[in-house]
């Protein structure tokens, strides 16, 4: 278990619909990181944050809206949602102290499917 | 951290043999390099890490090589099992300031091993 929850596990809706997918990080760790994993594919990155802010963006389309709220939790939400927009979603957790560098913890994913 | 995302390349090994994993990282600046293991249906799980200031690094039946001339990263599996199929993936850690670090992931292998 790597200490990072993510709810929920399975998300079926149809195209056009908006979701959430939530995030609770390890007990700890500041930063939180999302990514996408089509099938058979690897991790695109979309967005990270420390701490409440936003520090990195990767290819996350203007659909795509995140937040990391003050208990450090963060949200992934999804709008407008496309049939391509279905695949894994990860979120990752890490301490991040800026002195010294450690894994990521990642959740087991939010399995999305736009039908 | 981005990952481009292609279909994984695949190496199939035989039961007992040695698997090697190969990985090309990008920025000479990083300074932290990390394996993952993903299994079908889960979340990737730290493997092994290995700094920058060293070269090799072993754990129970892995072992990282890590080449900064060339940018190069391998992990080595010793006696592989069946319980080692899965995706696995190198990332390149960097920290540019603020306390928090920049994560790109490679692309991925899928291992299979033969029984």
């Amino acid at each position: 278990d790597s200490g990072v929850t993510q709810t929920p596990k399975h998300l079926i809706t149809a195209t056009g619909q908006r979701v959430t997918l939530r995030c609770s990080p390890r007990s700890g760790d500041l930063s939180v990181y999302w990514y996408q994993q089509s099938l058979d594919q690897g991790l695109q990155f979309l967005i990270q944050y420390y701490n409440g802010e936003e520090r990195a963006k990767g290819n996350i389309l203007e659909r795509f809206s995140a937040q990391q709220f003050p208990d450090l939790h963060s949200e992934l939400n999804l709008s407008s949602l496309e049939l391509g927009d279905s695949a894994l979603y990860f979120c990752a957790s890490s301490v991040a102290t800026g002195v010294t560098n450690s894994p990521l913890h990642f959740g087991n994913g939010t399995r999305l499917t736009v039908t | 951290g981005e990952s481009v995302g292609l279909h994984l390349p695949t190496l199939s090994v035989q039961e007992g043999d040695n698997s090697i994993i190969n990985c090309a990282y990008s920025n000479s600046a990083s300074d932290y390099f990390i394996w993952y293991k993903q299994e079908s249906g889960k979340g990737p799980q730290f493997i092994i890490d290995i700094r920058s200031n060293m070269d090799k690094r072993q754990g129970q039946r892995v072992t990282v090589l890590l080449n900064k001339t060339v940018k190069h990263l391998s992990l080595q599996i010793a006696a592989t099992q069946p319980g080692d199929s899965a995706v696995y993936f190198c990332a390149e850690n960097y920290s540019p300031s603020g306390g928090y670090q920049k994560v790109t992931f490679g692309t991925g292998t899928k291992l299979q091993v033969i029984p």
